[in-house]
């Protein structure tokens, strides 16, 4: 089955304490992207991927981190998660950036 | 800044009533997509409208796009509480930058 997988879920963290949300695609899919969603702002774009070892900087990058050294996973770093972070994120992949994305479960992150 | 602005923010109507829901953009693209998203879930591809194409058909939903006004809908016939959902245009602008840029969603209740 054609999908997107994050994990963790549900996170709650403290300020400070770094963490990593996985996201693995099983689509063979060029392009990934992190999106986080906050109430009133919609879907706002972190990072994106074209390809392995290509990444580039969205609307959002401040305060995270990517890397993609194999096609299947995009992992988000958050190296000093603060408060304004807690957010729903969102991993997505396609075969390019304006052709159909699928999107993970999210993972819900609260930092205390 | 974002792309695209979905309008109205948020939409109830009753069960058999047709939604429409309308999405701008301000630079020149490729093609539009539209998402549907359940509450807290992640979005998932509706339809893809090319820049070159003025209307397309996908079961109840019917999306058109008019470049000239940089403006598209999307509209959704004889509606069902099932449709319930936020709905997301999601656009690429042309040159410059590989970002996907999504709205902030129009709401939709459809009461049974």
């Amino acid at each position: 089955e054609a999908q997107v997988t994050q994990n963790p879920r549900y996170l709650i963290t403290v300020t400070g304490k770094k963490l990593t949300v996985t996201c693995s695609q099983n689509m063979n899919h060029e392009y990934m992207s992190w999106y986080r969603q906050d109430p009133g702002l919609g879907l706002r774009q972190i990072y994106y991927s074209m390809n392995v070892e290509v990444t580039d900087k969205g609307d959002v990058p401040e305060g995270y981190k990517v890397s993609r050294k194999e096609k299947r996973n995009f992992p988000l770093i958050l190296e000093s998660p603060s408060p304004n972070q807690t957010s729903l994120y969102f991993c997505a992949s396609s075969w390019a950036r304006n052709t159909e994305a699928f999107f993970g479960q999210g993972t819900r992150l609260t930092v205390v | 800044s974002q792309q695209g602005e979905e309008d109205p923010q948020a939409l109830s109507i009753q069960e058999g009533e047709n939604a429409t829901m309308n999405c701008s953009y301000k630079t020149s693209i490729n093609n539009l997509q539209w998402y549907r998203q359940n509450s807290g879930r992640g979005l998932v591809h509706l339809i893809l409208i090319r820049s070159n194409e003025r209307e397309k058909h996908s079961g109840r939903l019917r999306v058109t796009l008019d470049t000239s006004k940089k403006s598209s809908s999307l509209l959704i016939t004889a509606s069902r509480a099932a449709d319930t959902a936020s709905y997301f245009c999601a656009t690429d602008a042309q040159g410059g930058s590989e970002k996907l840029v999504f709205g902030k969603g129009t709401k939709l209740t459809v009461n049974p």
